[in-house]
């Protein structure tokens, strides 16, 4: 158990709809991490956030937006679904979110979204 | 940019015999380099990491991993294959002089099959 917490595990939804999925890190960590896994495109990172700040922007859509909230935890907004965003969705976290940091990322178990 | 190329899709092993998974990286400046397994249905669970100082790093469920520099690679070893190490495995790197973000990037994957 890596300490990182994703809900819901699965999510079925249709074409068009929004859907919110949420992260509570690791007790202590302050960065959140973002990642979709799809079966084409690998593990593409999608955003981070630091202590409640937006720290770096991968390959998200502007139809996705995110934040973290006070408590840390982070929520990823999907809308305007589309069948090509069906995927696993992953959150990460760690301590810090400088360039300094070397520590790893702890990955939760994953939202996975099917778009019908 | 930084970016990870695990050449082989899949790789076979024997029970017992040893294995080898292939990583290269690119980045513009030192790269710190990590290893990490993917169990079917699961996140991705950190294996090891290398920062600095030798170049063989020792891991998680003995493995290893061996950082080359003038051939940008760290590649994965384990001296005996278990049937329980079949999983997917995903080699990752972050510039260390990237100071916008703490975010990895991953290969595509390589999925190790040991048979009995």
């Amino acid at each position: 158990d890596s300490g990182v917490t994703q809900t819901p595990k699965h999510l079925i939804t249709a074409t068009g709809q929004r859907v919110t999925l949420r992260c509570s890190p690791r007790s202590g960590d302050l960065s959140v991490y973002w990642y979709q896994q799809s079966l084409d495109q690998g593990l593409q990172f999608l955003i981070q956030y630091y202590n409640g700040e937006e720290r770096a922007k991968g390959n998200i859509l502007e139809r996705f937006s995110a934040q973290q909230f006070p408590d840390l935890h982070s929520e990823l907004n999907l809308s305007s679904l589309e069948l090509g965003d069906s995927a696993l969705y992953f959150c990460a976290s760690s301590v810090v979110g400088s360039g300094s940091n070397t520590g790893e990322l702890f990955f939760g178990e994953g939202s996975r979204l099917t778009v019908l | 940019a930084q970016s990870v190329a695990q050449p082989e899709d899949q790789v076979n092993v024997a029970e017992g015999n040893p294995l080898t998974v292939k990583c290269t990286y690119s980045v513009s400046g030192n790269p710190y380099l990590f290893w990490y397994v993917q169990y079917p249905n699961r996140g991705l669970q950190f294996l090891l990491k290398y920062i600095t100082g030798d170049n063989l790093v020792k891991g998680s469920y003995g493995f290893e991993a061996e950082f080359n520099k003038s051939q940008t690679s760290f590649h994965l070893k384990k001296p005996s294959a278990l049937v329980s190490d079949s999983a997917l495995y995903f080699c990752a790197v972050r510039d260390r002089g990237n100071n916008a973000g703490n975010m990895l990037t991953f290969g595509g994957g390589t999925r190790l099959m040991v048979k009995p």
